[in-house]
């Protein structure tokens, strides 16, 4: 299958810095990324939809001016977290849709963990 | 708007023993119908996935899944647990008119006892 790369596994900061997350698919160019944030022993709640080449599409209450997303290749999308606090300490997956298009599986990275101190 | 439940948070079972995680979903449209696995601090790898055709889909590591329509639901069963199996599973779906968006359940994870 698809291979999605996703670094920083784990990432410490301190409070009001900002965090950058990078997502590649390494095998495969993926005009659509997503993100997903994972509390503990919760669901992955969707956050934003990352487009190559335009603007991420937000779920409704995610702050886009706080996650920015850049998707500026077929095959690297970025989340950064500005400004962070401790409540934005989480578990952040990307994924990328396959080449099933709307039928495809998704193809996941290995997941972030962000503690903000 | 699209749904899943998975109405087990846990589930055990001893190895050898068949088991089956429970998924029910609501759409609008027809369903695109998934199962994903995550073990600790690692991200999601996909197990199968409803199109359309035969009912009964087989996928990874010996599970399959069931799409029944009259109940909507999409149960994950394997014939025979390994205590391996022991992680968390997510249920998904995707619809035409939730503009194809994966909407995952809440997990159930799965405690397979040697």
């Amino acid at each position: 299958g698809a291979v999605v790369s996703q670094h920083p596994s784990r990432v410490i900061c301190k409070s009001g810095t900002s965090v950058k997350i990078e997502c590649r698919s390494l095998d495969f160019q993926a005009t659509t990324m997503f993100w997903y944030r994972q509390f503990p022993k919760q669901s992955l709640m969707l956050m934003a939809t990352s487009n190559e080449g335009s603007k991420a599409t937000y779920e409704q209450g995610v702050e886009k001016d706080k996650f920015l997303i850049n998707h500026a290749s077929l095959t690297l999308s970025t989340l950064t977290v500005t400004s962070a606090h401790p409540e934005d300490s989480s578990f952040y997956i990307c994924s990328a849709r396959g080449t099933g298009g709307f039928t495809g599986e998704l193809f996941f990275g290995e997941g972030s963990r962000l503690t903000v101190l | 708007a699209q749904s899943v439940a998975q109405p087990e948070d846990q589930v055990n079972v001893a190895e050898g023993n068949p088991l089956t995680v429970k998924c029910t979903y609501s759409v609008s449209g027809n369903p695109y119908l998934f199962w994903y696995v995550q073990y600790p601090n690692r991200g999601l790898q996909f197990l199968l996935k409803y199109i359309t055709g035969d009912n009964l889909v087989k996928g990874s590591y010996g599970f399959e899944a069931e799409f029944n329509k009259s109940q909507t639901s999409f149960h994950l069963k394997k014939p025979s647990a390994l205590v391996s199996d022991s992680a968390l599973y997510f249920c998904a779906v995707r619809d035409k008119a939730g503009g194809f968006k994966t909407i995952f359940g809440a997990g159930t994870r799965l405690f397979v006892k040697a």
